[in-house]
């Protein structure tokens, strides 16, 4: 079954403790990306990776980081949380990074992270 | 730059009413994708529908149905008589043809009630 697996799924951490969100797919996709979901802002993408050793950063990537060492890992980092970086996270895979037929975009179940 | 639109925060409708989410969308690209997803209670994104930017035909799905018009940059989603299994969080998103950065509005919240 094709897979976008998140994990931990439920967080609550403190500020300042480094944590890692891990996402793994089992498609063999090259195109992956993080978004993270705020209240009245829908989704905004946080980092991509359009291939192994290959990332860059979205619309809000402050305070985080990511590495592509593997294809079918895409970890999130974040290195010092803050409570602004309490949010729901969603880890997203796609065969390549056209949006065209024939390459949807899968997404994690989602990970809820909560600063204190 | 792309951005998209939701000016519906929340709506609520009583189960069998017919209702329409919005969504208005800009972006300079000639080519570019659409899309709909459903976020229940849960939490997972659901994927409803995605549409190209030069396939302007209108789709319905069972009691969903989309309305593409490039004319005023609209990509409306209508529900036909609801039910409480409706009641979600929904947004639309536009993407680029070359790029799976998806540009999400900030979701309409839906309450069908019973």
């Amino acid at each position: 079954e094709a897979q976008v697996t998140q994990n931990p799924r439920y967080l609550i951490t403190v500020t300042g403790k480094k944590l890692t969100v891990t996402c793994s797919q089992n498609m063999n996709h090259e195109y992956m990306s993080w978004y993270r979901q705020d209240p009245g802002l829908g989704l905004r993408q946080i980092y991509y990776s359009m291939n192994v050793e290959v990332t860059d950063k979205g619309d809000v990537p402050e305070g985080y980081k990511v590495s592509r060492k593997e294809k079918r890992n895409f970890p999130l980092i974040l290195e010092s949380p803050s409570p602004n970086q309490t949010s729901l996270y969603f880890c997203a895979s796609s065969l390549g990074p056209s949006p065209s037929s024939g390459n949807t975009i899968y997404f994690g179940e989602g990970s809820w992270l909560t600063v204190v | 730059a792309q951005k998209v639109t939701q000016a519906q925060t929340e709506i609520s409708v009583v189960e069998k009413e017919d209702v329409t989410l919005d969504c208005v969308y800009e972006t300079r690209d000639t080519t570019y994708y659409l899309f709909w997803y459903k976020q229940p209670p849960s939490g997972e994104l659901v994927f409803l529908i995605r549409r190209n930017s030069f396939d302007e035909q209108n789709e319905i799905s069972g009691r969903y149905s989309w309305n593409f018009q490039k004319s005023t940059s609209s990509f409306n989603f209508t529900i036909t008589a609801s039910q409480v299994v409706d009641s979600a969080v929904y947004f639309c998103a536009l993407s680029e043809a070359w790029n799976n950065d998806m540009r999400f509005g900030a979701g309409t919240r839906l309450t069908v009630k019973p």
